[in-house]
């Protein structure tokens, strides 16, 4: 399973466009990128998915290069209701894959 | 998006007794969930890989006669943690795939203090 790398913390202003990327080096051919927000003490809620290229949906858009080796979540100007912790995942989702989450970016948006 | 539900939210239980958690998938059925903890401030770890209709598949490290799952339909899996002791305070969470998708859904969480 792939591995992924994030910044730990990340600090933005109300208004502000935030991007959060993340590392995977060892993507398979097969892995799809997904990314999670998760606020304190509720489940992580499913973000935005992509496999290659750009993929944009009503509240954020998806970079990911050629190479696949990265990836990065944009979030158009975000609110201190956008403050909480990004976490990127790579795996085969879908009903039989499994995810190993990694450390995840906490994003404070500050007024 | 598809849903996934835990039930109870929270659960408070004496050091020694026995706690179930449920997780059900609401509007599509999932051959495969997945349990997760998590400690304050920290990552998700897994736990397990629960299939339905057969033995649950657990993470090294994670005591499968502790931590006992049951996946008995293709929208419910339930996690049960046997004999429980404080350290096993924490947040359990639980997900699923539609399959039609490549997406992973999670439950809403639930809470577990022992004391």
């Amino acid at each position: 399973l792939a591995k992924t790398t994030q910044p730990i913390s990340m600090d933005s202003y109300e208004g502000q466009e935030v991007n959060i990327t993340c590392s995977h080096n060892n993507i398979a051919t097969n892995d799809y990128i997904t990314w999670y927000q998760q606020f304190p003490s509720q489940g992580p809620r499913f973000i935005i998915q992509g496999y290659k290229t750009k993929v944009t949906n009503e509240v954020a858009s998806l970079f990911i290069p050629a190479d696949r080796k990265s990836s990065t979540l944009s979030l158009p100007r975000v609110s201190l209701s956008d403050t909480a912790v990004y976490y990127c995942l790579v795996g085969l989702s879908g009903n039989t894959g499994k995810l190993i989450f990694g450390q995840g970016t906490t994003l404070q948006v500050k007024p | 998006g598809a849903v996934v539900s835990q039930h109870p939210s929270w659960v408070i239980c004496k050091s020694g007794t026995s706690v179930k958690i449920e997780c059900r998938s609401l509007d599509f059925q999932a051959t495969t969930m997945f349990w997760y903890r998590q400690f304050p401030k920290q990552s998700l770890m897994l736990m397990a890989t629960s299939n339905e209709g057969s033995k649950a598949t657990y993470e090294q490290g994670v005591e499968k006669d502790k931590f006992l799952i049951n996946h008995a339909s293709l929208t419910l899996s339930t996690l049960t943690v046997t004999s429980a002791h404080p350290e096993d305070s924490s947040f359990y969470i639980c997900s699923a795939g539609t399959g039609a998708t490549n997406t992973i859904y999670f439950g809403e969480g639930s809470w577990l203090t022992v004391v």
